[in-house]
């Protein structure tokens, strides 16, 4: 399958900080991408859906100021969690899918807010 | 997206069959029966999707009864390193990367 690359796959941030996770499609352009967030025990939670240019559709109860998306680029999607603290330390995943094609995860960041 | 129920969990032997149900009864004419699994501490894997009739691929079995509110998807030769958590997803195809993960069936496989 197409490859997702995130990075870092671990951080570790102060808290009051802000932290930028990468994710990158390596081998297709990705039209749309995805942001989860997994707490330890939990499934999987949507936060937001961005396209390329065009600014995050958020799901609810997802602060979008403190959770920042920029998809500038159909290779590349940020999130910035913005002066993160130790309840926002879990795993955050994304997925990005081409045009016409099905979503490919990425290998997840670890953040730790101490 | 429809609702999914599964197991919390099963066990099942290295080397044998790993048969994983799923009931989706309330699925729409339109939305497909997706498969990942998710290692621990990993990203979630696509495994294999179908709409009504069987599908396979180099991973895995997909079986869907005809009503198709329940599906099976199937490991023919499990390994150790299947051992992972392992969702199904129904949704429509073009929602391919948002889905509404469940909280999946944990297969444990055991030598």
């Amino acid at each position: 399958g197409a490859v997702v690359s995130q990075h870092p796959s671990w951080v570790i941030c102060k808290s009051g900080t802000s932290v930028k996770i990468e994710c990158r499609s390596l081998d297709f352009q990705a039209t749309t991408m995805f942001w989860y967030r997994q707490f330890p025990k939990q499934s999987l939670m949507l936060m937001a859906t961005s396209n390329e240019g065009s600014k995050a559709t958020y799901e609810q109860g997802v602060e979008k100021d403190k959770f920042l998306i920029n998809h500038a680029s159909l290779t590349l999607s940020t999130l910035t969690v913005t002066s993160a603290h130790p309840e926002d330390s879990s795993f955050y995943i994304c997925s990005a899918r081409g045009q016409n094609t099905e979503a490919f995860f990425g290998q997840g960041t670890r953040l730790t807010v101490v | 997206d429809a609702k999914t129920t599964q197991p919390t969990s099963m066990d099942c032997a290295e080397g044998r069959a790993a048969n994983l149900p799923c009931n989706h009864s309330t699925i729409s004419g339109n939305e497909y029966v997706y498969w990942y699994r998710q290692i621990h501490s990993q990203g979630p894997q696509y495994i294999i999707h179908g709409l009504k009739n069987n599908e396979t691929n180099e991973m895995a079995s997909l079986i869907i009864t005809e009503d198709r509110k329940s599906s099976t998807l199937i490991l023919p030769h499990a390994t150790l390193r299947d051992t992972a958590v392992y969702y199904c997803i129904v949704r429509v195809l073009q929602d391919a990367g948002k889905s509404t993960f469940g909280d999946g069936t944990t297969l444990t496989v055991k030598p």
